[in-house]
């Protein structure tokens, strides 16, 4: 079947601009993260949903940063007044959650976001 | 105390040879401990993980160690194959649902033909 997809997969934008990063997890899935890598570094958690709400979002670096998942599937990570610093890759990932099972994330290929 | 090392930050094997990735945790609440393979321009993908409750895994050519009282984890690849030249990451999280992942800061690896 069809694994996590996001889009788009590149996104240049100028510094103060308001950017949305896609993501389309695993149908059936329940979990969904976003992660945010910078070059030669591992992903940083940002925000967790089970469902449509998000169970941990202590990963946002600030309140310019804000995900939706208004019905449980797709996400959208969005971002208010774009600055240099979140110049990165921003990774997706699903996982069924279910009590007894290992947490296994599958993520997507990434948005890669420069800002100019 | 939520932070995972990861040594060495980068690695070359000859062809056949044995790589070994080391990493230390400092939570000990983290109870599942993944290895994720990721090639350029692709994201993570899970290679094998372990819990807590046994020492050791092994999946084909790859390995994991587990030291609980050291609060280390490694990953050995055995028979080093120049497909296997890719950014490794150990990771570590708790179980329960939803958890969500805290990575090392990768090893790239290089097995040379």
């Amino acid at each position: 079947g069809a694994g996590v997809s996001q889009t788009p997969s590149n996104k240049v934008t100028e510094k103060g601009k308001y950017v949305e990063l896609r993501c389309d997890p695993i149908s059936g899935h329940t979990a969904l993260y976003w992660y945010r890598q910078s070059l030669g570094q591992g992903p940083e958690f940002l925000i967790y949903f089970q469902g449509t709400g998000a169970a941990d979002d202590s990963g946002l670096p600030n309140d310019r940063f804000f995900a939706v998942r208004p019905e449980g599937s797709v996400s959208t990570l969005k971002i208010q007044r774009t600055e240099r610093g979140d110049s990165a890759v921003y990774l997706c990932a699903s996982s069924l959650t279910y009590r007894d099972r290992s947490n296994e994330q599958f993520f997507g290929p990434g948005t890669r976001l420069t800002v100019l | 105390q939520q932070q995972v090392k990861q040594s060495p930050q980068s690695l070359i094997v000859q062809k056949g040879g044995i790589s070994i990735i080391n990493c230390a945790y400092e939570n000990t609440a983290f109870d599942y401990f993944p290895w994720y393979q990721q090639f350029p321009g692709k994201g993570p993908a899970l290679l094998i993980a372990i819990r807590p409750d046994v020492s050791e895994k092994k999946e084909g050519r790859f390995t994991i160690s587990f030291n609980k009282s050291a609060k280390q984890f490694s990953l050995h690849i055995m028979d080093s194959q120049p497909g296997d030249s890719a950014t490794y990451f150990c990771a570590a999280s708790k179980i329960t649902s939803g958890s969500r992942l805290t990575f090392g800061e990768g090893t790239q690896l290089t097995v040379n033909p």
